[in-house]
């Protein structure tokens, strides 16, 4: 998988309550994505970081938010955590080839 | 909107015979076109793209697949599947904005 971790690798959290993903990447690529995918609706972008600070938001941003004070890693916050945003979501990473390497993903559950 | 399609929600194959997965595009320009895979419980692999040039591109693990303007298709092609082949397959397009949209997803079952 690339040089990426992402942890947890599996979640349980109370509707409301904040929730923190990371991701880290060993491989010094610039640009760095959040996605979520649900059945049905493949992958899709939450946002995407394009160097350190530098982020800006996807398709399906909206009860998000994210962070990158270092090269290698990307934060993604659930705000207050709702049960529509129940899934799996997976970092990736690329470094401008346009080809994505994806980590192992995060299974998050909302109760 | 731009977007892929994939038309097929599922693909069986008996191992051994040819495999096709389907992907059209709705992207104005040039499109750069990518196919990926994922094994169960797994992030997604990068298989092979498209960005211009030849229109049969070939990618990772015996797969090709063949860029077809009038047709605005992007298939995937493996001449004899395996069954490790059984996997979710996903087209994705990009407007070198380094962000990725993509297909539904294809579901592979390939049958001893």
């Amino acid at each position: 998988d690339a040089g990426i971790t992402q942890s947890p690798r599996h979640k349980v959290t109370e509707t409301g309550t904040p929730v923190t993903l990371r991701c880290h990447q060993t491989e010094n690529h610039r640009y760095m994505y959040w996605y979520r995918q649900d059945p049905g609706h493949g992958l899709r972008l939450i946002h995407y970081s394009y160097g350190v600070k530098d982020t800006d938001k996807g398709e399906v941003s909206d009860g998000y938010s994210v962070s990158r004070s270092k090269t290698e890693d990307f934060l993604l916050t659930l705000e207050s955590a709702t049960s529509s945003q129940t899934s799996v979501y997976f970092c990736a990473i690329s470094e401008g080839g346009m080809e994505q390497y994806f980590g192992p993903g995060t299974r998050l559950t909302v109760t | 909107a731009q977007s892929v399609a994939q038309p097929e929600d599922q693909v069986n194959v008996a191992e051994g015979n040819p495999l096709t997965v389907k992907c059209t595009y709705s992207v104005s320009g040039n499109p750069y076109l990518f196919w990926y895979v994922q094994y169960p419980n797994r992030g997604l692999q990068f298989l092979l793209k498209y960005i211009t040039g030849d229109n049969l591109v070939k990618g990772s693990y015996g797969f090709e697949a063949e860029f077809n303007k009038s047709q605005t298709s992007f298939h995937l092609k493996k001449p004899s599947a395996l069954v490790s082949d059984s996997a979710l397959y996903f087209c994705a397009f990009s407007r070198n904005d380094y962000k990725l949209s993509f297909g539904a997803g294809t579901t592979v079952t390939v049958r001893a």
